[in-house]
């Protein structure tokens, strides 16, 4: 069965970096894409970007591009999403999922969720 | 951008129930169209795929119709487990966008 399991929640201070995992199993990590959604305290899920882990072919959000820092190491079928200098506005949870299909993309798994908090 | 507009934003209906709810797309996406459910605390789980596909595993209550750039998700007779937040979401191009939620309370 697939699986992904993201790493543990974070506390971070504002200006300080950040990279949270997810791990994911076997070929079906490095055969499709794997993207990340974030969803603020009581809204709604917002995609921020996607990574094929077989070649890191990488598109991002317009509303992200320049914010966070997507990346995968095949090697050991993991993703990654990246701040270099986190704000306080980017507290949130964030999930992965494995974006199946080349007709129609569909998200049919996802990650547990990193809960960032990023407080003075 | 391509925008995802979903209604209502919120609705509150009985065990039994028919419940249909809308996503209107801001312009031709194929049936690149994705339906999710969401329970509080929890990660989206995948309804439907391509507008009218059940993903395996979903009860056969849940259904999906598209029409132009109109699309729906019908429950057609909701269930206690089915309270909850349901989002649409476009994967026809990039940024795959969702759409806002709709909110499904108990009567």
């Amino acid at each position: 069965e697939v699986q992904l399991v993201q790493s543990g929640a974070e506390v971070k201070k504002p200006g300080e970096s950040l990279k949270i995992s997810c791990k994911g199993s076997g070929n079906s990590f490095t055969n499709n894409w794997i993207g990340w959604v974030r969803q603020m305290p009581g809204k709604g899920l917002e995609w921020m970007g996607i990574i094929y882990p077989g070649d890191s072919d990488t598109r991002y959000s317009p509303s992200f591009q320049g914010q966070v820092t997507i990346s995968a190491d095949k090697s050991i079928t993991t993703a990654y999403l990246q701040w270099s200098s986190l704000k306080a506005s980017d507290t949130a949870m964030y999930y992965c999922a494995r974006f199946f299909g080349d007709y129609a993309p569909r998200g049919d798994y996802w990650g547990q969720g990193t809960l960032v908090t990023v407080s003075s | 951008d391509i925008q995802m507009t979903q209604s209502p934003s919120s609705l509150s209906a009985s065990v039994g129930d028919r419940v249909t709810i809308t996503c209107r797309a801001s312009q031709s996406i194929s049936s690149y169209l994705n339906w999710y459910q969401q329970k509080p605390g929890k990660a989206p789980k995948l309804l439907i795929y391509a507008a009218s596909s059940l993903q395996s595993g979903v009860p056969s209550r849940f259904s999906g119709f598209r029409s132009g750039t109109d699309f729906t998700l019908t429950i057609s007779s909701l269930q206690p487990e089915d309270f909850a937040i349901y989002y649409c979401q476009q994967t026809y191009n990039t940024p795959w966008t969702f759409g806002q939620g709709t909110k499904v309370e108990i009567k």
